[in-house]
């Protein structure tokens, strides 16, 4: 199986600032990288698919980039509703898996 | 509306069985990829099981030979069986699609989740 590896573990942000979460695979993936966004009692939502296209709806703040291995989300400017947990997850091969997820949380 | 509704969960013992439904509306299931992912209380994310758009499966190691899913065109909606349910299975079960074609593996359609408990 292929091992999804996030970091940080959680980070503490203000509202404006850069935000940068790292994912890297245990194997090459491609670009078959996938962000999403879980806020408390809710279902995950989509924000990145295929490392760096940006779902449909979903603000231009939200950018991903990488390949292979390594991959990045990038909120350039942090607003009151992104404070949420960030999972990776990778679709390059079944068993599809998930990052370990990262919060990001009020400074 | 295009939506993902589950149902079924609940409170059963260990070595149970429950089965979970996943009702779909605004779109035809058997076009896509459909999923069963799900959260243990306070931890993250699992793939469970997926049912292609051409009837074929696959199982995370973790249920393969407790669970099984299934596809009911008719009622355009999604199941999973689970039995000989172990402490462990207790989670928040959600649905998700995988649409086709170019999605990348990728949900962009949840359910709320059903939330299953296995204790005694």
């Amino acid at each position: 199986d292929i091992q999804m590896t996030q970091s940080p573990s959680s980070l503490s942000g203000s509202v404006g600032d850069r935000v940068t979460i790292t994912c890297r695979a245990s194997q090459y993936i491609s670009t078959y990288l996938n962000w999403y966004q879980q806020k408390p009692g809710k279902a995950p939502k989509l924000l990145i698919f295929a490392a760096s296209s940006l779902q449909s709806g979903v603000p231009s703040r939200f950018s991903g980039s990488g390949s292979g291995t390594d991959f990045t989300l990038t909120i350039s400017s942090l607003q009151p509703e992104d404070f949420a947990t960030y999972y990776c997850q990778q679709s390059y091969s079944t068993p599809w898996t998930f990052g370990q997820g990262t919060k990001v949380e009020v400074k | 509306e295009v939506q993902l509704v589950e149902s079924g969960g609940g409170l059963v013992q260990p070595g149970g069985s429950l089965r979970l439904s996943c009702a779909a509306s605004g779109f035809t299931v058997s076009d896509n990829y459909m999923n069963w992912v799900r959260q243990a209380p306070g931890k993250g994310l699992e793939w469970v099981s997926v049912f292609y758009s051409g009837g074929a499966t696959v199982y995370a190691d973790s249920v393969k030979g407790r669970f099984t899913i299934s596809r009911d065109n008719s009622k355009n909606t999604v199941y999973l069986q689970m039995s000989d349910l172990r402490a462990e299975d207790t989670a928040v079960y959600y649905c998700a699609r995988d649409p086709l074609p170019g999605s990348y593996h990728a949900f962009d359609l949840w359910g709320q989740g059903t939330m299953v408990t296995v204790s005694s």
